[in-house]
């Protein structure tokens, strides 16, 4: 069974304070990890797609990195508009290719 | 693009009601799904089309019903509601291959007293 676990579960930041949010997860085979950003009131909005560990994906202030346990999105220099809450999924090779979502990290940003 | 949309945005209902959630696509997305958000659980599958006249249960589809109307629409029924079906429901879309990101909705918000 796949299983996605995201930390923190709530993070606060200051405007332009770097930081990184975790997903860790466990597939039998990946067949791709993906992140999104869920605003109040609104669906998740997918960001990235990331298939194999190394490989990186950027969006203006965000950052995806994978690795073969564990998935980071990195902020740099947040903005107040960057605050929203951040879901993982994960979807493996074995059984249903229907992907895993973790709880997410709520994200905010103090101006 | 309208991509994924969902009707009502918000509903109440009373215990025993029933009703039907509706989503519609315009991205030829062979895949359909119905999600339930509740806080601190988050996105729990209830149902799913992987594709035109097939469906098959999720996590959590005690209480629900689905109908895969055609390419496009993908409907969730609640037959005789239930206090604990009080949730944040999404329609997503997406290829059936495992590689490719689901597209939401923007959620129907149901209380049921």
């Amino acid at each position: 069974e796949d299983q996605v676990t995201q930390s923190p579960e709530a993070l606060r930041l200051q405007e332009g304070e770097s930081s990184s949010l975790n997903c860790s997860y466990t597939v039998s085979g990946l067949r791709g990890l993906f992140w999104y950003r869920q605003d109040p009131g609104k669906g998740p909005e997918f960001l990235f797609t990331l298939y194999s560990a190394g490989e990186e994906k950027e969006k203006e202030r965000l950052k995806a990195t994978l690795t073969k346990k564990e998935s980071f999105l990195h902020i740099t220099a947040p903005k107040p508009e960057d605050s929203a809450t951040y879901l993982c999924a994960v979807a493996g090779t074995g059984g249903s290719y229907i992907p895993t979502f973790g709880r997410g990290t709520s994200l905010i940003v103090h101006p | 693009n309208a991509g994924v949309t969902q009707t009502p945005k918000f509903q109440v209902l009373k215990t025993g009601q029933s009703m039907t959630l509706q989503c519609a696509q315009d991205m030829n997305h062979n895949s359909m799904y119905w999600y339930r958000q509740d806080p601190g659980m988050g996105l729990r599958l209830i149902y799913y089309s992987a594709s035109e006249g097939t469906t098959d249960k999720g996590e959590v589809p005690n209480g629900y019903n689905v109908s895969r109307l055609n390419k496009r629409e993908f409907s969730l029924r609640l037959e005789s509601a239930a206090p604990s079906q009080t949730s944040v429901y999404f329609c997503a879309s997406s290829e059936a291959r495992g590689d490719q990101p689901q597209h939401f909705g923007d959620g129907t918000r149901l209380s049921i007293l």
